[in-house]
């Protein structure tokens, strides 16, 4: 089955600078990509979303770029403020029969004023 | 704006004991799941549900778990005989189709004492 793993596990950033943060995948049916944000105590909220036939995305200070050939994406945010801070999950989803997403172990961002 | 809301927000109890979790998907969503977190892991697949009937289900999901929609509105987890190692919290998610945003509930909390 998939397998998505995410570095780093932990990243701390000056405000205003950017972060990345990359996953890897293992199935090369996988075609759909989702990035969320969990902040304490709360839901997963989703930041910003791939398609296996999109290269890259991008929606104001945040991007997803996707290489399917190494099977690796990453997700970039520029311009880091302090409420960025939260845990961030990658995931990964072949949708054929069904969205299972399976989740990367997340990356604890703290942007530090 | 529509939201997936969860009942209860935090339950406790006895193992061995059965548990339902209650989940009110957004009216228009036509794919349901269930997911769940260990205090500080990452969020892990158990099923998805279209058409009535479950579409995938992961390894967790075993013969202690089912789901149900019972109703037009609600869709359940039912846990039959809780184990320790089932606190965790337990997210519902829907969507409109496949590859397309999840949107998750706020969860429900489960201790098992």
């Amino acid at each position: 089955g998939e397998n998505v793993e995410q570095h780093p596990s932990t990243l701390s950033v000056q405000e205003g600078d950017s972060a990345v943060i990359k996953c890897t995948y293992s199935d090369s049916a996988s075609n759909y990509f989702p990035w969320y944000k969990q902040e304490l105590g709360k839901r997963p909220q989703l930041i910003i979303d791939i398609r296996s036939n999109v290269g890259e995305k991008k929606d104001q200070r945040i991007a997803v770029t996707l290489n399917k050939t190494a099977k690796h994406f990453s997700l970039h945010i520029t311009e880091t403020q302090p409420e960025d801070s939260a845990v961030y999950f990658c995931a990964a989803s072949n949708g054929w029969r069904a969205q299972k997403l399976v989740f990367g172990q997340g990356t604890r961002l703290t942007i530090n004023p | 704006e529509p939201e997936v809301t969860q009942t209860p927000s935090h339950q406790v109890t006895q193992m061995g004991q059965e548990v339902i979790l209650r989940c009110v998907p957004i009216s228009n969503h036509l794919y349901f799941y269930w997911y769940r977190q260990i205090l500080g892991q990452k969020v892990e697949f158990l099923v998805s549900f279209y058409n009535n009937e479950i579409s995938e289900k992961s390894e967790i999901f075993d013969d202690q778990f089912s789901v149900e929609r019972p109703d037009g509105s609600n869709f359940t987890l039912k846990i039959r005989s809780t184990k320790l190692e089932d606190s965790a919290m337990y997210f519902c998610a829907s969507s409109t189709q496949m590859n397309t945003e999840a949107f998750f509930g706020q969860g429900t909390r489960l201790t098992v004492v």
